[in-house]
């Protein structure tokens, strides 16, 4: 079965410095990846995903990710981090066109001015 | 429009109880699922319909069962409730036909608790 894992359960930046979350999937063929985000008391909002066609992902609110198959990760960054990115962010494998999103554990970002 | 729509967004019930939470999609979509989320924000699949059929049964206590009257509605109805159904309760949907690159668009959650 595929799965994902998502190294820190918290991680702390500072306004206007890099964000920087950790993805690796477990998989033994192409994995669907995707990375959701949720504000409090909100539910998942999709903020890119990975499609083969190019390994650098870009999504919504100037975050990006890269696709490695070496190291089997992709990892999500954004350049400078806004008080607005505070949030929880998933990363997920899709197994099939209509099979389950199997979710990380989550990362809990907190931005500090 | 709302896309993934669940109601009601807050309930509160004692032990024992039966109470059902609804989901309606307007996206056309074929695929609709329900996510258990806990305290500690770990998601977890209970239930995946595609087309009104069950296709996935994630080792869900027989308390809880899902009913899919058409493709936009997946409605999941919990009978005798326990203090560990206390948790967030996700309704998400996807298209199916445009391979599995597709994202799930989800719903404001409903969140359950057991007193």
């Amino acid at each position: 079965a595929q799965s994902v894992t998502q190294l820190g359960s918290h991680v702390s930046v500072s306004e206007g410095a890099l964000v920087l979350l950790r993805c690796n999937y477990s998989s033994s063929v192409p994995p669907y990846l995707f990375w959701y985000v949720q504000y409090p008391n909100q539910g998942l909002q999709l903020l890119l995903k990975y499609t083969s066609a190019a390994t650098l992902v870009k999504g919504i609110n100037g975050f990006e990710a890269e696709f490695k198959k070496s190291e089997t990760s992709f990892h999500l960054t954004k350049p400078s981090a806004h008080m607005s990115d505070a949030a929880e962010y998933f990363c997920a494998v899709s197994e099939s066109s209509w099979g389950k999103f199997q979710f990380g554990a989550g990362t809990q970002v907190v931005v500090t001015p | 429009d709302t896309a993934v729509s669940q109601t009601p967004k807050y309930l509160v019930t004692q032990m024992g109880n039966d109470k059902s939470i609804k989901c309606e999609q307007n996206l056309g979509h074929d695929t609709m699922y329900w996510y258990k989320q806990d305290s500690k924000k770990f998601l977890k699949i209970m239930f995946s319909y595609n087309n009104k059929e069950l296709i996935i049964n994630e080792t869900v206590p027989n308390r809880f069962s899902p009913k899919s009257p058409d493709k936009a509605h997946l409605n999941l109805h919990i009978n005798s409730l326990e203090l560990g159904d206390s948790a967030v309760y996700f309704c998400a949907s996807r298209r199916d036909r445009e391979g599995p690159n597709t994202e799930a668009f989800f719903g404001q959650g409903t969140r359950l608790t057991v007193v």
